[in-house]
């Protein structure tokens, strides 16, 4: 069965800094992640996804996957206040595997 | 990019009432689209796979009867809370996939208040 984790925070950071999100994932098989922002009484929005090891940036985010150890990250740079938001990792796969999400909050 | 349409955003039903809401992929046909249910501060919660033209695939402790799944169409699928209770009070949230862009896309979701 596939299982997705993240810490499920809240992650502080002041606003201008980095924000650091991580996921580890179960199953070696998966081929895609993907990145979700969800603001609080919202649905989940695609920010990011990911398919080849390594680095895939746009704009203020980074996603990083490493599929020998089984994590993707999410960096984002300059935070600003507007980033404060629950953050859901996704593995990809005939049906989707969402973690907990991680809840960031950007300090002005 | 692909638009899934959800309606109503928001509801208030009485208990014992039924509730149904829409799912529709806007530029896309979806043979596959998925409900979730969110409780507050909570993470989401798969309930059932609606599948186009056949019955739906409920989760683990999902009633069916209770929530009737219909994807009578490629383009849409629709969940009815019946006989709803105030503990089905929720965020209820549909998904589909664009298989040529592969990641799911969520409707904006229906706050359910049941009174």
């Amino acid at each position: 069965q596939k299982e997705v984790e993240q810490n499920s925070g809240p992650l502080s950071v002041p606003e201008g800094a980095i924000a650091s999100l991580n996921c580890t994932y179960s199953d070696r098989g998966s081929q895609s992640f993907f990145w979700y922002r969800q603001y609080s009484g919202k649905s989940p929005e695609l920010i990011m996804s990911i398919y080849s090891n390594g680095d895939k940036e746009d704009g203020r985010f980074t996603a990083q996957l490493n599929k020998a150890s089984q994590y993707v990250s999410l960096l984002i740079r300059d935070s600003q206040p507007s980033d404060s938001a629950t953050y859901l990792c996704a593995q990809g796969g005939q049906n989707f595997v969402f973690g907990p999400g991680t809840r960031l909050s950007v300090l002005p | 990019g692909a638009v899934v349409s959800q309606h109503p955003s928001r509801v208030i039903c009485k208990s014992g009432t039924s509730v149904k809401i829409e799912c529709r992929s806007l530029d896309f046909q979806a043979t596959t689209m998925f409900w979730y249910r969110q409780f507050p501060k909570q993470s989401l919660m798969l309930m059932a796979t609606s599948n186009e033209g056949s019955k739906a695939t409920y989760e683990q402790g999902v009633e069916k009867d209770k929530f009737l799944i219909n994807h009578a169409s490629l383009t849409l699928s629709t969940l009815t809370v019946t006989s709803a209770h105030p503990e089905d009070s929720s965020f209820y949230i549909c998904s589909a996939r664009d298989m040529a862009d592969y990641g799911y896309t969520f409707g904006s979701g229906t706050r359910l208040t049941v009174v």
